[in-house]
């Protein structure tokens, strides 16, 4: 079955600082996705980015970068300089087990990230 | 172009009561997914429709959830009668089904409440 674990249940920081968020998945699939959702307080999800199994590379989008390792099944989020918009509870997804689209959701890691 | 919407945003009913959420996907999207958090737990997986017909229905908890997308458009999960554990935010996502394993888009959710 898959999993995702994402053991930082909450993170504090001070505007700024760089932070990562850490996910860790289990999955037998050798073809699946994986995505990175932020939620924040007004409850909507929004997405932020979506990778395959088979594209390792690293990708950076302005103050956010993702490191995919399939190595130690790790998929892991930082975000470079922190602003309070930041603010928010961070989903790690994964999918693909037996050609089922459906999403497999860590428990989140709420950041909050104090000016 | 318009998100995912849902209706209601919140909803508090008693225990035995009916509720009916709707969920309206982004226009052309044939991929439509209900998930749901409970309270402290994860996001889980309910069903997921292509247009019309439901293609993956194994999250779904019991008989007591029903969920319907006439005519490949809109969405609606019913809960019937609704128990004090059906409580939690009820999500709504849609895809693009052109591409396999397409992104997925959240709308806000919907808050139920069962006294």
């Amino acid at each position: 079955a898959q999993k995702v674990t994402q053991a930082q249940t909450e993170i504090s920081v001070v505007e700024k600082e760089d932070v990562t968020l850490d996910c860790v998945y289990e999955t037998r699939d050798t073809t699946y996705y994986l995505f990175w959702y932020k939620q924040p307080p007004s409850g909507e999800l929004v997405f932020l980015i979506r990778r395959n199994s088979f594209d390792e590379q690293n990708e950076i989008s302005g103050r956010y970068s993702w490191n995919f390792q399939k190595s130690t099944s790790s998929f892991n989020f930082t975000i470079t300089a922190s602003q309070v918009v930041d603010s928010a509870v961070y989903f790690c997804a994964l999918s693909g087990q037996g050609g089922s689209e459906k999403l497999v959701f860590g428990k989140g890691t709420k950041l909050t990230v104090n000016p | 172009e318009a998100g995912v919407t849902q209706f209601p945003s919140h909803s508090v009913i008693e225990k035995g009561q009916t509720v009916t959420l709707r969920c309206d996907p982004i226009s052309g999207h044939d991929n439509l997914y209900w998930y749901r958090r409970v309270m402290g737990k994860e996001i889980k997986f309910l069903l997921h429709f292509v247009k019309e017909s439901k293609q993956d229905e194994s999250g779904m908890p019991n008989n007591r959830f029903l969920a319907e997308r006439t005519g490949g458009t809109y969405s609606t999960l019913k809960v019937q009668p609704a128990e004090l554990e059906d409580s939690g935010v009820y999500f709504c996502a849609s895809s693009h089904r052109a591409v396999r394993q397409e992104t997925q888009y959240f709308g806000p959710g919907t808050r139920l409440l069962v006294l």
